[in-house]
């Protein structure tokens, strides 16, 4: 089966700029979650979505990260306006069921200058 | 808050040697995870390990978890220089939420 796809895999902007990624889930995986890896971290929950509803969003930052799964298949996540602190790899996930295994996109690369 | 704590946090051995990597979490889960991750890399699924005194072996690598004691080991038996990489051990949140808790990760680095 084909895995999480996310795009772009690297994207340099300024700060302030703003910034969006794609995640395409496993076909039929009901759950998608969006995880922030900082340098050197581990990941770290951004949000859980199960179909297009968000059943965790407590630790997103509210005031400049927002995300959405339309249809609850692919999921975008934005960043506006980003800070410096925002560089990281965005990593993607989905499962089938909510207590199934995860499987973890390649991520998307983000640099703030 | 959960919180998982892994040490040590960066391990050179020697190739043949055995070592072992902990994994210590705040508060009860149902399931614990690990994860490898190769640098540029997203994560591979090593172990899912559910409930007490389970153990799971794929290899040179064995995990194991004590729910009592909150605390799960992988342990590397005679390591080789392809086991190098990054090793996370991750804690399921629990309740209405599903996401993931991660450790700071272990670095480990094989040499011949």
């Amino acid at each position: 089966e084909a895995g999480v796809a996310q795009s772009p895999r690297y994207k340099i902007i300024e700060k302030r700029q703003s910034v969006a990624f794609w995640c395409n889930p496993i076909s039929g995986h009901a759950t998608l979650y969006w995880y922030q890896q900082i340098l050197g971290q581990g990941p770290k929950l951004l949000i859980q979505f199960q179909n297009n509803g968000v059943v965790d969003d407590s630790q997103l930052p509210k005031d400049r990260f927002s995300a959405e799964r339309l249809k609850g298949v692919d999921s975008t996540l934005k960043i506006q306006p980003a800070k410096l602190e925002d560089s990281a790899v965005y990593l993607c996930a989905s499962s089938l069921r909510r207590l199934d295994g995860y499987t973890f996109g390649s991520g998307t690369r983000l640099t703030v200058v | 808050e959960l919180k998982v704590e892994q040490n040590p946090l960066f391990l050179s051995m020697q190739e043949g040697k055995n070592y072992t990597i902990y994994c210590n979490y705040s508060t009860t889960s149902d399931r614990l995870y690990w994860y490898r991750q190769d640098p540029g890399k997203s994560l591979e699924s090593l172990f899912v390990l559910l409930s007490n005194g389970a153990v799971k072996q794929e290899g040179r690598l064995m995990a194991s978890l004590d729910t009592k004691a909150r605390l799960s080991t992988l342990h590397i038996t005679a390591a080789v220089h392809d086991l190098s990489a990054t090793y996370f051990c991750a804690v399921r949140s629990g309740g209405g939420a599903d996401g993931l808790t991660f450790g700071k990760g272990t670095h480990l680095i094989i040499q011949p």
